[in-house]
Formats: C-alpha cells, sequence, structure tokens
C-alpha cells in the first residue's frame, strides 16, 4: 500500500521568506505518480503539480519550484519570496493503481506580512 | 470553461436522514470522484465513477452510495446519517486519461453537517 507523510503540521513565515514544505512517499510500485495540491480557507483543492517517478527534471513555475529525490523518497515543494496569498493548506498525494489519491495529513502554511 | 461544480454549498440534517450531493464535472471530463474530508482524518477517497459505472471505491460502509448520469454529472447519497459523517465532501473530475496523465480537478466541496 502506498502512503505519503507531511511532517510539518504548520509552517508560519514572514513575507518574503523562502519555505520549503516537507513530502515522503512510500511505495513498493516501480512507476508511481505524485501530486501537490493547495487549499485555500474557500476548501477547494487546487492543482499544483503532478511528477511521474520516470520524469527527468525538477519543475519550477514562477516562485515555485519542486524537488524530486528518489534516493530519500522525498518531493518537497519551496515557495520563494513567499506572499500572504499564499497562505493555505497544502497537500501531497500520490495515485494508486485504481487512480485513487493517497493524500498526506497536510502543512498549513502561514505567512505573515 | 466552468470548473467542477457542488451542490449544495451547505447541508444540515439530523441523524437517520438521508443526505443527497451532486456534482456536475469540468465538461469534456468522464470520470468523477468522491472524497470526504472530515476533521481529525484527512482527506479519504470514496468513490470513482467514469463512464457511467462505478469503478472503485474506498473504504467507507454501503450506506454511502452514489451514481453516474449519462451527462456524467454524479450524485453522492448518504443514508442513515451518522454524527461521524458531518465533513467537507469534495467532488473532482478528470478525462478518462491513462495514470501517467490523470489529473483531477476539484469542486468547492458540500460541508455536510449532521447534528
Amino acid at each position: 500500500a502506498q502512503k505519503v507523510t507531511q511532517a510539518q503540521t504548520e509552517i508560519s513565515v514572514v513575507e518574503k521568506e523562502d519555505v520549503t514544505l516537507d513530502c515522503v512517499y512510500e511505495t513498493r510500485d516501480t512507476t508511481y505518480y505524485l501530486f501537490w495540491y493547495k487549499q485555500p480557507p474557500s476548501g477547494e483543492l487546487v492543482f499544483l503539480i503532478r511528477r511521474n517517478s520516470f520524469d527527468e527534471q525538477n519543475e519550477i513555475s514562477g516562485r515555485y519550484s519542486w524537488n524530486f529525490q528518489k534516493s530519500t523518497s522525498s518531493f518537497n515543494f519551496t515557495i520563494t519570496a513567499s506572499q500572504v496569498v499564499d497562505s493555505a493548506v497544502y497537500f501531497c498525494a500520490s495515485m494508486d493503481s485504481n487512480y485513487q489519491l493517497i493524500w498526506g495529513a497536510g502543512t498549513k502554511l502561514i505567512i505573515k506580512p | 470553461e466552468a470548473g467542477v461544480t457542488q451542490s449544495p454549498t451547505h447541508l444540515i440534517k439530523t441523524r437517520g436522514q438521508q443526505a443527497t450531493l451532486r456534482c456536475s464535472p469540468i465538461s469534456g471530463h468522464t470520470s468523477v470522484y468522491w472524497y470526504q474530508q472530515a476533521l481529525g482524518l484527512g482527506l479519504q477517497f470514496l468513490l470513482w465513477y467514469d463512464e457511467g459505472e462505478e469503478r472503485n471505491r474506498g473504504n467507507f460502509p454501503p450506506r454511502f452510495s452514489g451514481r453516474q448520469f449519462p451527462n456524467y454529472s454524479s450524485e453522492l447519497n448518504v443514508n442513515a446519517l451518522e454524527l461521524e459523517d458531518s465533513a467537507l465532501y469534495l467532488c473532482a473530475s478528470s478525462t478518462g486519461s491513462t495514470l501517467a496523465k490523470n489529473i483531477q480537478y476539484f469542486g468547492a466541496g458540500t460541508r455536510l453537517s449532521v447534528l
């Protein structure tokens, strides 16, 4: 069975600081699929990125970047120059062979002005 | 393009009653997924429908059921409501793509409160 661990329950930083959210996954599959979602106070889960285990490069999208490390089974998410609008709960997830998303517990990110 | 829409936004029921939650997927999406987000339990997979058929079911009792209509919209029914059914119910949709390309897009959810 797959498992996703987000050990950081809550992180609080001051605006413009960089912040990294950790995600550790467990799977016996040789091919696997990882995701990050953002959940603002409105409740809607917003898709940020998906990563297949066989993808070659790490992703960067503006202030967001993701670091996939097979050696440590991690898929960490970094926000550079954080902004108040980045405040939300962030979820890491993996998808099993039945298209079911297996979720981490989420990390609540608070960006203070 | 409209996203995934869910109704109602909030639903208040009493123990033992039945609740019906509705979901309209993004146009062109044939798969609908339901998840429960309960306090202390996190996000848990409930059901997956594709092309009108139930494809997968999470670890929930049979009083949680649903269906998908020919227009791909979906309904989640919860019978004999219990207090612990109080949660945010999230619906997602995706195209019928392979695992390597599947992305589930979510609606804003229905908050069910059981009194």
